[in-house]
């Protein structure tokens, strides 16, 4: 069964470092989304990217937050300057029509 | 503010009881998600609902959404072990495309 993936499993970083989270939708999916997850807390939507462009976007993705479709197959989520407070849990999900979503398995991002 | 509010937020049945999760959204939307969370895992996409008075079941899960009230539901019969996780609901307030807004989390532990 098709899968979203996503790499590295666990990243660590000094602070003020850049950060690219990867990811590989499911190959027929139009519909990108990034969520972050601090530990023990809810899930937060970062970006919505559909037909090559960002559709929504939360507070949260400032300035130092970009996504990018580099290629047919990847997404990439990049911190510019990562903060002690970005260290969470990155989810990657896909969707074929912007209904279901099916998330990928995550990347750690540690900020030290 | 928008605010997803869901109750409880911690629950804890026996096998084979029957219990519903609440959620609570302060704006209007006719478009609410529900995803299930293992410990330490991605989130599963469990139900979408798109309408007013859209019921939709799988297996010993049920959900609800009342938009008129703001409110849906997640119900569970027969409760089994394998349902313990976390469950959390999410609104979908997008425009141009999905902006989602996710509730606080019902972790649910099912006591054999």
């Amino acid at each position: 069964e098709p899968e979203v993936t996503q790499t590295p499993s666990h990243q660590v970083t000094q602070m003020g470092q850049e950060v690219i989270l990867r990811c590989v939708p499911i190959s027929n999916h139009l519909y990108f989304y990034w969520y972050r997850q601090i530990l023990g807390q809810k899930v937060e939507f970062l970006v919505s990217f559909y037909n090559n462009e960002i559709s929504e976007k939360s507070e949260i993705f400032d300035d130092q937050f970009s996504v990018e479709r580099p290629d047919g197959s990847n997404f990439t989520l990049k911190i510019r300057s990562t903060k002690l407070e970005d260290s969470a849990m990155y989810f990657c999900a896909s969707s074929e029509w912007g209904i279901t979503q099916y998330f990928g398995p995550g990347t750690r991002l540690t900020v030290l | 503010e928008l605010k997803v509010e869901q109750n409880p937020l911690f629950l804890s049945m026996q096998e084979g009881k029957n219990y519903t999760i609440y959620c609570n959204y302060s704006t209007t939307s006719d478009r609410l998600y529900w995803y299930r969370q293992d410990p330490g895992k991605s989130l599963e996409s469990l139900f979408v609902l798109l309408s007013n008075g859209a019921v939709k079941q799988e297996g010993r899960l049920m959900a609800s959404l009342d938009t008129k009230a703001r409110l849906s539901t997640l119900h569970i019969t027969a409760a089994v072990h394998d349902l313990s996780a976390t469950y959390f609901c999410a609104v979908d307030l997008g425009d141009t495309g999905n902006q989602f807004y996710f509730g606080t989390g019902t972790s649910l532990t099912v006591i054999p």
